[in-house]
């Protein structure tokens, strides 16, 4: 049968250009985020954080961008590498509650 | 600083058996949670413990999954007897806190029941 939930949205890019993965998020309350990298076979490893009161933020070839206005949150990774080829989360909370994690974007870095 | 350490890492049963999962999260950490990720989906939430006492377990299926944390650190969840709708990874995360916190991931136990 039909398997639900294999149908990872799924992003291509060429290795060296740049990636943006985007998560619409549930609650305008909310007011945390994290972006999560998941390679396969092991755990979501943490990438950047955000918290409501910011717009933006870097890291190391990394910038998250929150849009309050429409929920929206994106991860941009300068440069994509092919060890950047994985399955991304983008996780809210609401203060004081857990996290809710959104069903992850597969990237997949061309060479 | 060590991680999350989970055990085992695989398991394969066969339905209506047993089997249990442990986890020793990053020292220092008072929140621990347990996740069940099924394959193509986000890490759902079955469990949360603050120290040795239980937070949220609104969506673990108590009929057949059960969890403890009793001195405060290390956590066991186990399940039985297992359907064949439990094959999923169980992640094991801690946090500093109870929220505003990065939650940190172990690598999973990858369980499969035939």
């Amino acid at each position: 049968g039909e398997s639900v939930g294999l149908h990872l949205p799924t992003l291509s890019v060429q290795e060296g250009d740049n990636s943006i993965i985007n998560c619409a998020y549930s609650n305008s309350a909310s007011d945390y985020f994290i972006w999560y990298k998941q390679e396969s076979g092991k755990g979501p490893q943490f990438i950047i954080d955000i918290r409501s009161n910011m717009d933006k933020r870097q890291g190391q070839r990394v910038t998250v961008l929150l849009n309050k206005t429409v929920k929206h949150l994106s991860l941009q990774i300068a440069a994509t590498q092919p060890g950047d080829s994985a399955v991304y989360f983008c996780a809210e909370s609401l203060p004081g509650q857990n996290f809710v994690f959104g069903p992850g974007t597969r990237l997949s870095v061309l060479p | 600083e060590a991680g999350v350490a989970q055990s085992p890492r695989y398991k394969i049963i066969e339905k209506r058996q047993s089997v249990a999962f442990w986890c020793n999260p990053i020292s220092g950490h008072a929140t621990l949670y347990w996740y069940q990720q099924i394959l193509g989906q986000g890490p759902k939430l079955l469990i949360q413990f603050q120290n040795n006492g239980v937070v949220d377990d609104s969506q673990l299926p108590k009929d057949r999954f059960s969890a403890e944390r009793l001195k405060g650190v290390d956590s066991t969840l186990k399940i039985q007897p297992a359907k064949l709708e439990d094959s999923a990874v169980y992640l094991c995360a801690s946090s500093l806190a109870l929220s505003g916190n990065t939650i940190y991931f172990g690598e999973g136990s990858w369980l499969t029941v035939v």
